[in-house]
């Protein structure tokens, strides 16, 4: 069974510019998250999508976004790139089943590791 | 609302040392606990996670954990290091809200084990 996975994994970009970074999660998972970790903040909320809803959001500015689509693959999007947006984005997917905890665990992908210059 | 506390950034350890790292949770409800570990430039993986039951779980690589309801604590605990185990652990805490769950981490604990 193919895990979680992030494309691309490296990526620099300039201030200014938008970014578009992938997420396809394992097969038969329906929650998608997101995740920004950097080294004083540690892992951050961005958000979680379900069947291709917005379900929950973190305290991030608008620019940054994200959908999903009906397999279950979802992208997050960052514009106007700031310096402070570079980081390790990580996606993470799991069954979210309604009935009981199983499932519950969230499986991650390798990340993409986004540097603003 | 839920938070999660991992006391310590960093834990220096000696290999074949005993080492514990801490992790504390507020919640009025029920939670289920998780730790995950990460290596340099990877994703997390799932080291072990407390949903009922006993409430000292194993984890893989000799990990185990202990829930501890009356203290709101989930501390990770290995009996003998390893050079490998070195990387940054994140204790999270998962709550469920009708259809689904929330998940919150902790800011991570880097493990670095000294030969």
């Amino acid at each position: 069974k193919a895990g979680v996975t992030q494309t691309p994994r490296y990526l620099i970009k300039t201030r200014g510019q938008q970014v578009t970074l992938s997420c396809s999660p394992i097969s038969g998972h329906r929650s998608v998250s997101w995740y920004q970790q950097t080294p004083g903040q540690g892992l951050q909320f961005l958000f979680e999508y379900f069947s291709e809803t917005q379900r929950n959001k973190g305290n991030f500015p608008g620019r940054f976004s994200g959908r999903q689509f009906s397999n279950s693959r979802s992208e997050m999007n960052v514009s106007t790139l700031e310096l402070g947006d570079s980081a390790l984005y990580l996606c993470a997917s799991s069954l979210n089943r309604k009935q009981g905890p199983g499932g519950t665990e969230a499986f991650f992908g390798q990340g993409t590791r986004l540097t603003v210059v | 609302a839920q938070s999660v506390t991992q006391l310590d950034s960093q834990v220096p350890v000696f290999e074949e040392a005993p080492v514990e790292l801490r992790c504390n949770y507020s919640s009025s409800v029920s939670v289920y606990l998780f730790w995950y570990v990460q290596y340099p430039n990877q994703g997390l993986q799932l080291l072990l996670k407390y949903l009922s039951g006993s409430t000292l779980v194993k984890g893989i690589n000799g990990f185990e954990a202990e829930f501890n309801k009356s203290q709101t604590s989930f501390h990770l605990r290995k009996p003998s290091v390893h050079i490998s185990d070195t990387a940054e652990y994140f204790c999270a805490a998962m709550r469920q809200f009708g259809g689904y769950q929330k998940v919150t981490f902790g800011i991570g604990t880097k493990l670095q084990v000294i030969p």
